[in-house]
């Protein structure tokens, strides 16, 4: 049981609009701590694709793009690409635990 | 370029030890807080310890803490993770990534070096 709840799968067609969940609590995202997404593909090493809420590293294709509020927070992918089928994954930090805390990963499938 | 390299990983028997390192180039090594992050077959990405630049803040997940031992070497630009009494569920590519506090974003990671603990 992870600490960030996140939907097991979501899916959508090419072109179109999909959001995945991050829930948390009021000791990591409700605390006011950072959340940060990640995109991790079979074999390969996971890769940061938004930073601090909303924020895009160099590179990352505006496609993406990351909201929070309260004790959750979102993660858009706007004009789906066969090449965004991956597995997703939440993280932020956890007073309670003094440490880092992950999203069980959410895995999206490009109809 | 920035460039973490995990070395370590192999075949272990259960209740044995294990010491993975993560060597960094291409940047300043001693000003960066580094984690460990695992992932088992077929799970999801676990975080295991953090370690500030000057190893004076060390973390770890309820799941390792009291069994494994995270510190680092900046003359060396190494960073090292103690595995003991290892278990099973300890199983996994075992990554170390780099940060600029706890609370930051994971912006470059190692290959991985996978563990295995056989029962």
């Amino acid at each position: 049981q992870s600490v960030l709840t996140q939907p097991p799968s979501v899916s959508g067609a090419p072109g179109q609009r999909v959001t995945i969940s991050c829930t948390g609590n009021p000791s990591n995202i409700g605390a006011g701590h950072d959340v940060h997404w990640y995109q991790h593909l079979p074999g390969t090493v996971p890769k940061l694709l938004i930073y601090a809420n909303n924020n895009r590293p160099s590179g990352v294709p505006d496609r993406f793009s990351g909201s929070k509020s309260g004790t959750s927070a979102s993660l858009a992918i706007t004009g789906l690409q066969a090449e965004d089928e991956a597995r997703y994954y939440c993280q932020s930090y956890d007073n309670s635990l003094s440490g880092l805390v992950f999203g069980g990963g959410t895995t999206l499938t490009v109809l | 370029e920035v460039q973490l390299v995990e070395s370590g990983g192999g075949l272990v028997q259960r209740g044995g030890s294990l010491r993975l390192s993560c060597e960094g180039s291409g940047f300043s090594f001693s000003i960066y807080s580094m984690n460990w992050v695992r992932q088992a077959p077929g799970k999801g990405l676990e975080w295991i310890s953090y370690i500030s630049f000057s190893s004076d803040n060390i973390h770890y997940a309820d799941s390792v803490k009291g069994r494994f031992t995270i510190s680092r070497d900046n003359a060396k630009n190494s960073l090292y993770l103690q595995m003991d009494s290892l278990r099973a569920e300890d199983t996994a590519v075992y990554y170390c990534a780099r940060v600029a506090s706890p609370y930051a974003g994971m912006f470059y990671w190692g290959q991985g070096t996978l563990v295995t603990v056989s029962s």
